[in-house]
């Protein structure tokens, strides 16, 4: 079967670092996608990964083995407003999105 | 302001009644999708449709129609609501199926009593 494991939450300390791991069984691969949900609110496009390898935005960075079947994101210099749930999902090899459950990230000042 | 539009915002529904859920986007993209999310799950796939015209089942199509008459609208029916169908629905949008970031838009929060 298909299916995405994150943790379910996690909590830091505003100006730290986290990361937060994926990771991903599906038939095929087409690339792996972050979002960001605030409470009550909608996913918002954090990052897609497809080849193996460090894609760096600003603060966010994401991270992808396929060999591994795995995927991190990276946020730095935390900021009370990074506290979200972060929604990891996999696209398989009909272009359809598996989606983790979300990891609740707390931040603490 | 281009996005999607979802209304209503939320809703109270008595079982057994007929509702649906409307879907709007400005951004010309080709397919759209409706997800659910619960508590404890990811979002889980309703209906999809690649293009204006077209529409295909996702994980979880029982008990839920829907229609793409036009390139902006992709509005979801539940023909008979039931309990279980308590959730918060996200309509969301891409160009084109792939490596397309979604759209979501702001959600419908969904109550059957």
């Amino acid at each position: 079967g298909q299916n995405i494991d994150q943790p379910t939450e996690m909590t830091a300390t505003e100006g730290a670092i986290v990361q937060i791991n994926c990771t991903y069984q599906t038939s095929g691969f087409n690339g792996l996608f972050w979002y960001q949900q605030h409470a009550g609110e909608a996913p918002t496009f954090l990052s897609y990964n497809v080849l193996d390898g460090l894609e760096e935005k600003g603060r966010f960075s994401s991270f992808l083995s396929r060999s591994k079947g795995y995927s991190y994101l990276l946020l730095k210099e935390l900021q009370m407003k990074d506290s979200a749930s972060y929604l990891c999902a996999a696209m398989d090899s009909n272009y359809q999105l598996i989606w983790g459950a979300g990891t609740k990230l707390i931040i603490k000042p | 302001i281009a996005g999607i539009t979802q209304a209503p915002t939320s809703q109270i529904l008595a079982a057994g009644r007929r509702m649906t859920l409307r879907c709007t986007q400005d951004m010309r993209h080709n397919a759209m999708y409706w997800y659910r999310q619960d508590l404890g799950l990811g979002l889980r796939l309703i209906h999809y449709s690649n293009t204006a015209g077209t529409t295909g089942k996702g994980e979880v199509p029982d008990g839920y129609s829907v229609s793409r008459a036009n390139t902006d609208d992709f509005p979801l029916t539940l023909a008979s609501a039931v309990p279980s169908q308590t959730s918060v629905y996200f309509c969301a949008s891409s160009d084109r199926q792939g490596s397309e970031p979604l759209h979501f838009g702001n959600g419908t929060r969904l109550t059957v009593t």
